[in-house]
């Protein structure tokens, strides 16, 4: 049974600093996405890597795959108060989610 | 291109009723997968519909179905309230071809059951 596990799961950054958010998968997956969840809102698509070593980047915002040691990362550049929200990785098929992390961007 | 809808938006229902919920998918897309959300459970898998016939199903109770229809649109529904379902439903709409679909979300359900 596919497990994803996020950390963490609350985090309270300052403006202009850098971060990342892990995000660990118990079994083979294909695929893994990241998406935004801004309070009272729904999902928000980010990102979706397809394969190993795959790297996407958007703005501030860059995520990465390595599906042999199971483990995507969501790194975020420079913080800005604009990208408080939480954020979630899902893994699979199904789309089996992680716990989220609830991001803080103060300044 | 319009985006996935679901009504109503908002719910307050009592213990022991029961609800339906509804799901628009975009336009061409022929997979509707639901979920829910809590603060305790974060977010659930309950089912995924393909051209009319439940094609995946999450650890959810009985209580919890759903349908397809012939135009995509799909209907959630849930039996004999408990509180414990209380909680934002989602939907999201894919092509549901083989391989990579992304999933398009809807903005939710919010149910309250008393």
């Amino acid at each position: 049974e596919l497990k994803v596990e996020q950390n963490p799961l609350f985090l309270s950054m300052q403006e202009g600093k850098n971060y990342t958010i892990y995000c660990n998968y118990s079994t083979t997956s294909d695929r893994l996405y990241w998406y935004r969840q801004d309070p009272g809102k729904s999902l928000e698509s980010l990102f979706v890597l397809l394969s190993n070593g795959a790297v996407k980047q958007e703005g501030r915002l860059m995520a990465s795959l390595d599906t042999k040691a199971r483990l995507s990362t969501l790194h975020i550049t420079a913080a800005v108060h604009d990208l408080s929200a939480t954020y979630f990785c899902a893994a699979g098929l199904l789309l089996i989610f992680g716990t989220g992390t609830r991001l803080q961007v103060f300044p | 291109k319009a985006g996935v809808t679901q009504t109503p938006r908002y719910l307050i229902k009592t213990r022991g009723q029961q609800v339906t919920l509804s799901c628009s998918p975009i336009s061409g897309h022929r997979s509707v997968s639901w979920y829910q959300q809590t603060p305790g459970q974060g977010l659930q898998f309950l089912f995924e519909y393909f051209s009319e016939t439940q094609r995946n199903k999450g650890n959810f109770p009985g209580r919890f179905s759903g349908r397809q229809f012939s135009n995509s649109r799909s209907e959630m529904n849930v039996s004999t309230l408990e509180l414990g379902d209380s909680a934002l439903y989602l939907c999201a709409s894919s092509f549901g071809g083989s391989g990579y679909n992304e999933q398009f979300f809807g903005p939710g359900t919010r149910l309250t059951v008393l």
